[in-house]
């Protein structure tokens, strides 16, 4: 069981140039979601998919766009990226309830110039 | 904006001492409060979490204490060992596809 998979782990990008971060789950589990985590914020979460097939906003969605592939797989795409997209993001799944924990990756340290 | 206030932002204990990060949050509608532990270079894990139905959540040295009336919740860590140097993460949520939200994380030191 590998969990929570993220690539790349490093990527440095220059303003407006643009990339996917690619996250897999080999749990089963139906909830994915996308977090990005600067200094002194928290995690702060951009995209989520509650199933296979839907996407909705979280609390910082601007300049980010996601696709569920299938119940394994949820990207993360910058489409011009920006200084401010300087983040180190993670991808989580989620099992259902009772026990409502949510597996996070190892994260992507994405530095845009 | 839905928020959730974490305080202190860096703690630095003796081993053996009692660590005690707190949180407030502003929504009456959270119905579950989970703590998450962060070591650098890694994704965080889930370490205890509790829901509003019961004051207090004990799991080994970690205990979670809830007041619903004041809408605070506690991480209590005893006797601290320098292994649970990392940052920490009070999060809440409700009944809306499991989204969490965060506070801003407590970066805990343990002295040898």
């Amino acid at each position: 069981n590998a969990g929570v998979t993220q690539t790349p782990k490093f990527q440095v990008l220059k303003t407006g140039q643009s990339m996917t971060l690619q996250c897999a789950q080999d749990m089963n589990h139906n909830s994915m979601y996308w977090y990005r985590q600067d200094p002194g914020m928290g995690l702060r979460l951009i995209y989520y998919s509650a199933s296979e097939g839907t996407t909705d906003k979280g609390e910082v969605p601007n300049g980010y766009n996601v696709s569920r592939l299938n119940k394994r797989e949820f990207s993360l795409r910058l489409e011009s990226a920006a200084p401010s997209q300087t983040s180190v993001y993670f991808c989580a799944s989620r099992t259902d309830e009772p026990t409502d924990t949510q597996y996070f990756g190892p994260g992507t340290r994405l530095t845009v110039l | 904006q839905q928020q959730v206030k974490q305080s202190p932002q860096s703690l630095i204990v003796q081993k053996g001492g009692i660590s005690i990060i707190n949180c407030a949050y502003e929504n009456t509608a959270f119905d579950y409060f989970p703590w998450y532990q962060q070591f650098p270079g890694k994704g965080p894990a889930l370490l205890i979490a509790i829901r509003p139905d019961v004051s207090e959540k004990k799991e080994g040295r970690f205990t979670i204490s809830f007041n619903k009336s004041a809408k605070q919740f506690s991480l209590h860590i005893m006797d601290s060992q320098p292994g649970d140097s990392a940052t920490y993460f009070c999060a809440a949520s409700y009944n809306q596809g499991g989204k969490l939200i965060f506070g801003q994380g407590t970066e805990l030191s343990v002295k040898p």
